[in-house]
Parts: structure tokens; sequence; C-alpha cells
């Protein structure tokens, strides 16, 4: 079966930055996708990576190593609406989607 | 709002009862998805549907019954729960059969307690 790993919760104060690690093992590699979902809420599509290095997007950038199957997802000037849950996702050589249990970040005042 | 509607949000259920959850996609999507979520577990895929067929089923018990009249209309009917099937089921749907970079949109779903 796949394996990813990311941290269950995460803290940080308002405006800052934090970093999201996600590590995984799966049956070949055919993309990695990163999901925000606010308690309660539908989980939305934040990001996708594919190919090795940073992509970014406005606050939020992604990154990915294929060979270290490593993937982080950085926060930059926290927002108290940025308190949520961040779902990583890897899709294997067989496109199967398999999915993190999800980091839950607080952003405090 | 993410195109994706499910009905009911709120569901409790006795473990005799029979019940149906809703699922219904405006993006013109051809495939459509039912997970499951517990708390502090990942996402479990149940189904996927592709042009209104079933082309997964991931070990799911019969309790469980998929219909897909559509492909904008997706079902899940359930029947004798048990207490461990209380979680959030989730529907999605994507335009294709998760190729490439094909993002799931996700409903708000269904919080259902099995009592």
């Amino acid at each position: 079966g796949q394996n990813i790993d990311q941290p269950t919760e995460m803290t940080a104060t308002e405006g800052a930055i934090v970093q999201i690690n996600c590590t995984y093992q799966t049956s070949g590699f055919n993309g990695l996708f990163w999901y925000q979902q606010h308690a309660g809420e539908a989980p939305t599509f934040l990001s996708y990576n594919v190919l090795d290095g940073l992509e970014e997007k406005g606050r939020f950038s992604s990154f990915l190593s294929r060979s270290k199957g490593y993937s982080y997802l950085l926060l930059k000037e926290l927002q108290m609406k940025d308190s949520a849950s961040y779902l990583c996702a890897v899709r294997d050589r067989d496109y199967k989607l398999s999915f993190g249990a999800g980091t839950t970040v607080t952003v405090r005042a | 709002e993410t195109g994706v509607t499910q009905t009911p949000r709120h569901l409790v259920m006795g473990m005799t009862n029979k019940k149906s959850l809703k699922c219904e996609q405006h993006l013109g999507h051809n495939a459509m998805y039912w997970y499951k979520q517990s708390a502090k577990k990942p996402l479990e895929l149940m189904f996927v549907y592709n042009f209104k067929e079933q082309t997964e089923n991931n070990s799911v018990p019969s309790r469980f019954s998929p219909e897909c009249p559509n492909s904008s209309h997706l079902f899940l009917h359930l029947h004798t729960l048990q207490p461990e099937d209380s979680a959030l089921y989730l529907c999605a749907s994507s335009q294709d059969l998760g190729t490439g970079d094909e993002k799931l949109f996700f409903g708000s779903g269904t919080q259902l307690s099995v009592l």
C-alpha cells in the first residue's frame, strides 16, 4: 500500500511562516497534490507538483523532491483564515490517489 | 461553493435503518467518487464512477451500496450500518478519471452518526 506521512498539528502566529512537510512511499509517482479543508467544509485544491522544484501561488508555495519522496507546503504571511487542515495526496503509477491524514494548522493572534 | 452539493449535511441513524446520501455536481464532470473521512485518519476511497460506470470498489462492505444514474448524480445507500461507520462521507468529482493534474472537487460532506 501507499504510505504518506505528515505532522498531525502545527501552531503558528499571525504574520509568520509555516512549513508543512509530507513524505511518501508509493508504487511509482504521477503527481502530488495539496488540499485545504476548513472545519465542516469541503477540501479545496491548493497546488499540484509533478516535477521537482517550487511552485508559487501568492502566499502559498509547494515544493517537491521526487528522489527524496518529499514535499512541503509553505504558508507565508499567515492569516487567521489559514487555520485549517492541510491534506497531502499522492498519485501512484496506476493514477490512484492516496491521502495523508492531514495537518491541522492553528493560527494564533 | 465548489459546484458539488451533498445532502443531508448531517444524519443520525440507528443500526437497523436504511438511508441514502445524495451528491450532485454542476461542473459537467465525468467522474464521481465517494470517500470516507474518519477523525485523524486519511481519506479512504470507497467507490469511483466514470461515465456512470463503476470502475472501483475499494473492498467496501455490502452495507454500503452506491448508485450513479447519470454523470451528475451519485447516491450512497446505507443499511444495517455499524457504529464504526460513523464518519464524514465526502463526494467528489473530476473532469476525467484522475490522470495528470486532474484535481478533485469535493462536496462539504455528510456527517454520519450511527447509534
